[in-house]
């Protein structure tokens, strides 16, 4: 069954270093997303990205965050300066759009465990 | 500003029994509720997707009720087995495509 796959699943970074977490989608679906959960709260949306654009972003995406689709398959989140508030789990989601019907169900990876020293 | 509440915080069961896991929002302006299972650790599996017109929707030992007037969706587990020990999150799809997650029902099955 198709899947949507993270990387790293876990990385340690120092405090103002650069991070990228990379996603695989699902073939064919057009809809992607990031969210995050930091330890013990709840999942909280971060961006949105169709038709190589951000159609949304939460007020926790700011100038730090940028996402990429630099080819066909990966789609990319980037914390240009990390801190340690950034420390949490990043899950990327997929959805077909309109070729999936359009049902609105959002396909989640297993999540990328990012610890900020 | 859309709120997501699940009731309740966790829940511990004998092997066996069936049991009803609660969430509520505050906006009824909803385009659909997922439910979710997330065991720890790890990523977020969909159990179920209830659109905002359909009232209930089945999947195996699973199913999940909604009632949009009321700000209400329950999932109700038959038979309740060890393996469905995990978090159970509920999340309602708002205008602008985005998810808004309830902070879930941790579930132990006791066998």
């Amino acid at each position: 069954e198709p899947e949507v796959t993270q990387t790293p699943s876990h990385q340690v970074t120092q405090m103002g270093q650069e991070v990228i977490l990379r996603c695989v989608p699902i073939s064919n679906h057009l809809y992607f997303y990031w969210y995050r959960q930091i330890l013990g709260q709840k999942v909280e949306f971060l961006v949105s990205f169709y038709n190589n654009e951000i159609s949304e972003k939460s007020e926790i995406f700011d100038d730090q965050f940028s996402v990429e689709r630099p080819d066909g398959s990966n789609f990319t989140l980037k914390i240009r300066s990390t801190k340690l508030e950034d420390s949490a789990m990043y899950f990327c989601a997929s959805n077909p759009g309109l070729a999936g019907g359009y049902t609105g169900e959002l396909f989640f990876g297993e999540g990328s465990r990012l610890t900020v020293l | 500003k859309q709120e997501v509440t699940q009731i309740p915080a966790a829940l511990s069961v004998p092997e066996g029994e069936n049991l009803v896991l609660n969430c509520s929002f505050t906006d009824s302006a909803i385009y659909n509720l997922q439910w979710f299972r997330q065991d720890p650790g790890k990523g977020l599996t969909s159990l179920l997707l209830i659109q905002s017109s359909q009232r209930e929707q089945t999947s195996g030992r699973l199913n999940a009720s909604l009632d949009k007037s009321s700000g209400r969706s329950t999932l109700y587990i038959a038979a309740s087995q060890p393996g469905d020990s995990a978090t159970y999150l509920c999340a309602v799809k708002i205008g602008g495509n985005k998810l808004v997650f309830g902070a879930g029902t941790i579930l132990r099955v006791k066998s």
